[in-house]
């Protein structure tokens, strides 16, 4: 069982270029997110997917899109990366479609570091 | 939207004090509140969560308290070990919303 997995680990790139972060679940959880880290600012949310087939912004969704592929998997993509994207960025997935009501515990992967120069 | 305040940025405390972090939140209809925890370079991981119905719940060492009226909440660790250095972060949500709101974040250090 190994939880919530993403790929890759780092990642360097260049003003313009695309990539695709891959995230992928082994729990059966309805729900997938795509976080940003940056200093001094938490966890914002790029975008979620309460169930498969469903995607919606969160509060930082320009320069991003996502795929929510099959109940496991749900990608991010910056189709041309700028500067201001250089960030940590966590996938997370919870067995809850609503929250606040039960099973609301998010799932964290390890994370992806990227840099764009 | 909701808008979650965490206070303070930083904090450092003597080994075997406590910490308390403190949480403001601005929709009144929010009703869980959980409290993440990230050890440097480490993904981040729920050590606590309290629903609005509870004023206050612990967990060993860790307990968080939570008041309605003034919508805030807070994090008390007591008998703080370095295994307590982290960041730690506060959320809010509310039944049947999609997502949590995170606050920005408390850097807690645990001097030797």
């Amino acid at each position: 069982n190994a939880g919530v997995t993403q790929t890759p680990k780092f990642q360097v790139l260049k003003t313009g270029q695309s990539m695709t972060l891959q995230c992928a679940q082994d729990m059966n959880h309805n729900s997938m997110y795509w976080y940003r880290q940056d200093p001094g600012m938490g966890l914002r949310l790029i975008y979620y997917s309460a169930s498969e087939g469903t995607t919606d912004k969160g509060e930082v969704p320009n320069g991003y899109n996502v795929s929510r592929l099959n109940k496991r998997e749900f990608s991010l993509r910056l189709e041309s990366a700028a500067p201001s994207q250089t960030s940590v960025y966590f996938c997370a997935s919870s067995e809850a479609t609503l929250l606040g009501s039960t099973n609301e515990k998010l799932f964290f992967g390890s994370g992806t570091q990227l840099s764009v120069l | 939207g909701e808008n979650v305040e965490q206070h303070p940025s930083t904090l450092s405390v003597q080994e075997g004090d406590s910490a308390v972090i403190k949480c403001t939140y601005s929709d009144s209809a929010s009703n869980y509140f959980p409290w993440y925890k990230q050890e440097l370079g480490k993904r981040p991981q729920l050590i606590i969560d309290i629903r609005s119905n509870v004023g206050e719940k612990k967990d060993q060492r860790i307990a968080v308290t939570l008041n309605k009226t003034a919508k805030h909440f807070s994090l008390h660790i007591t008998e703080t070990q370095p295994e307590d250095s982290a960041v730690y972060f506060c959320a809010a949500t509310n039944f049947g919303n999609e997502k949590l709101t995170f606050g920005t974040g408390t850097r807690l250090t645990i001097i030797p």
